[in-house]
């Protein structure tokens, strides 16, 4: 699985939008790039996930670079509800995926007033 | 609620006592995983079932650790003579594999609240 380095931190103004980089320089082709967060005392959440192209949902943009070495998740309009912590993961897809995620540290995302 | 769930939410043990904790997934799916969150770090897999199959297990779960899912629905992730140093979040996730995965590549866990072990 592709190893994954995220920001420690970031803040973000309410109602700005807010941009997570993540870099995967040893993505391999069949691997997407998985987004998750994790709300204080609560378990992980499913954000998005990606291959190649950009890909949008009710929740956030995934945008990923052409040589899929890195990619951004995008919060349109960032609310004090979106502060928690933010996980980039690399899953590979096939007859041999077994869905286990391996999970970083993430980048912490502190939504200020 | 039709959510992963998981029991007890809380657990306060002595050293040395045993522990067990359940999890009830999302019924229709048929893969099953355990995690374990310390303070500040990320989820840490521990184990994954297929069924009633354990398919996985970390080299983080040691000989006190044991999981089963006997009946390929409910969880049950024991731990025998408990160290201070099993103090954790743990975790269940629980997602659904099919055919259109492999190809779609879903990888869509969902995880419940989580047990939080405190080991006196």
């Amino acid at each position: 699985d592709a190893k994954t380095t995220q920001p420690p931190s970031m803040d973000c103004a309410e109602g700005r939008a807010a941009n997570l980089p993540c870099n995967h320089s040893t993505i391999s082709g069949n691997e997407y790039v998985y987004w998750y967060r994790q709300i204080h005392s609560q378990g992980p959440q499913y954000i998005i996930h990606g291959l190649k192209n950009n890909e949008t949902n009710e929740m956030a943009s995934l945008i990923i670079t052409e040589d899929r070495k890195s990619s951004t998740l995008i919060l349109p309009h960032a609310t004090l509800r979106d502060t928690a912590v933010y996980y980039c993961i690399g899953g590979r897809i096939g007859s041999s995926n077994t869905g286990k995620l391996i999970f970083g540290q993430g980048t912490t995302l502190q939504v200020k007033p | 609620d039709t959510g992963v769930s998981q029991n007890p939410r809380h657990k306060i043990t002595k050293r040395g006592q045993n522990v067990t904790f359940r999890c009830d997934p999302i019924s229709e799916h048929n893969r099953l995983y355990w995690y374990r969150q310390t303070l500040g770090q990320g989820p840490e897999f521990l184990t994954y079932f297929q069924n009633e199959a354990q398919l996985e297990k970390s080299r983080l779960l040691s000989d006190r650790f044991s999981a089963e899912r006997p009946k390929g629905s409910f969880s049950t992730l024991e731990i025998q003579r408990t160290e201070q140093g099993d103090s954790a979040m743990y975790l269940c996730a629980s997602s659904r594999r099919g055919l259109a995965d492999t190809l779609k590549g879903t990888g869509e866990l969902f995880f419940g609240e989580g047990s939080r072990l405190t080991v006196l």
